[in-house]
C-alpha cells in the first residue's frame, strides 16, 4: 500500500524563477492538500484540491497556484520565486472533504532558493 | 496571534523522565489531532480528539483533549530517543482547512 508520494525530494531555485511539485496521493485517497514549512515552523496550509477543484485556500499569494489530475494526483506551482519561499513543501492525503478525516503526509519536497 | 499555542517550544531531557506538553487556544475546536515529525520526514498522526474531556492513550503517550475544547496536551511517560522529534498540533476549521501550532522540539538524551 503506497502512501503519500513526493518529488523531487530537493530543489535549488533562483529568484524570479518558476517551480512546479508533484504529489501522489496515498491509494484510495481522492483529497490533496499543500503545506508550507518553514523551518523550526509548524507547516502552514496552502491550499486544498478534491474532485479537481480548488475547495479552501490559505493565506498566501496567487503566485501560488496548483492542479488535481483525475487519477488524483496534484502539482504546485510557484511562480516568480523569492527567498521567503525557501521551505519544506509538504503533500497530505485524505478522503473526502469533511471535518476530521484524518491526513497522510508525504516526506516533502525541500526547496531552496538562491 | 496564533490559532494555536504550544508550548513549550524546546523541551530537552533523559531518557526515562515524563513530560507534558500543551496546545492552547482561546477558541473552540470540534477536533485536534496530534502528529509526531522527525527531521527530513512529514508529520505522522498519532491520535485525533473530538469529544471535550476525552483521554486517549497510545502506548506510554496520553492525549487529553480539555473539557472546553479549547486546549489540549499530550503526557510522555518514561522517554525514550525515539520520542524524540517535532511534536505538532493541528485543527480543521472553516471546512477542512487545516491550522497547525508550531510545534514543541523534544529532545530525548540516552
Amino acid at each position: 500500500d503506497a502512501g503519500v508520494t513526493q518529488s523531487p525530494t530537493h530543489l535549488i531555485k533562483t529568484r524570479g524563477q518558476q517551480v512546479t511539485l508533484r504529489c501522489s496521493p496515498k491509494s484510495g485517497h481522492d483529497t490533496v492538500s499543500w503545506y508550507q514549512q518553514a523551518l523550526g515552523q509548524g507547516p502552514q496550509f496552502i491550499f486544498q484540491y478534491y474532485e479537481e477543484e480548488e475547495r479552501q485556500r490559505g493565506n498566501f499569494p496567487d503566485r501560488f497556484s496548483g492542479h488535481q489530475f483525475p487519477n488524483y494526483s496534484s502539482e504546485l506551482n510557484v511562480n516568480a520565486l523569492l527567498l521567503g519561499d525557501s521551505a519544506l513543501y509538504l503533500c497530505a492525503s485524505s478522503l473526502g472533504i469533511t471535518s476530521n478525516q484524518p491526513q497522510h503526509f508525504g516526506d516533502g519536497t525541500r526547496l531552496s532558493i538562491l | 496571534t496564533q490559532l494555536l499555542e504550544q508550548s513549550p517550544q524546546f523541551l530537552s531531557i533523559q531518557e526515562g523522565e515524563n513530560l507534558t506538553v500543551y496546545c492552547n487556544s482561546s477558541s473552540v475546536f470540534s477536533s485536534l489531532q496530534w502528529y509526531r515529525q522527525e527531521p527530513g520526514e512529514g508529520p505522522v498522526l498519532l491520535v485525533t480528539v473530538v469529544t471535550g474531556g476525552e483521554v486517549k492513550k497510545l502506548k506510554r503517550l496520553t492525549f487529553q483533549f480539555g473539557d472546553a475544547r479549547k486546549d489540549s496536551s499530550l503526557h510522555i511517560t518514561a522517554a525514550q530517543p525515539g520520542d524524540t522529534g517535532l511534536y505538532l498540533c493541528a485543527t480543521s476549521y472553516n471546512f477542512n482547512k487545516f491550522y497547525f501550532g508550531s510545534g514543541t522540539k523534544l529532545n530525548v538524551k540516552p
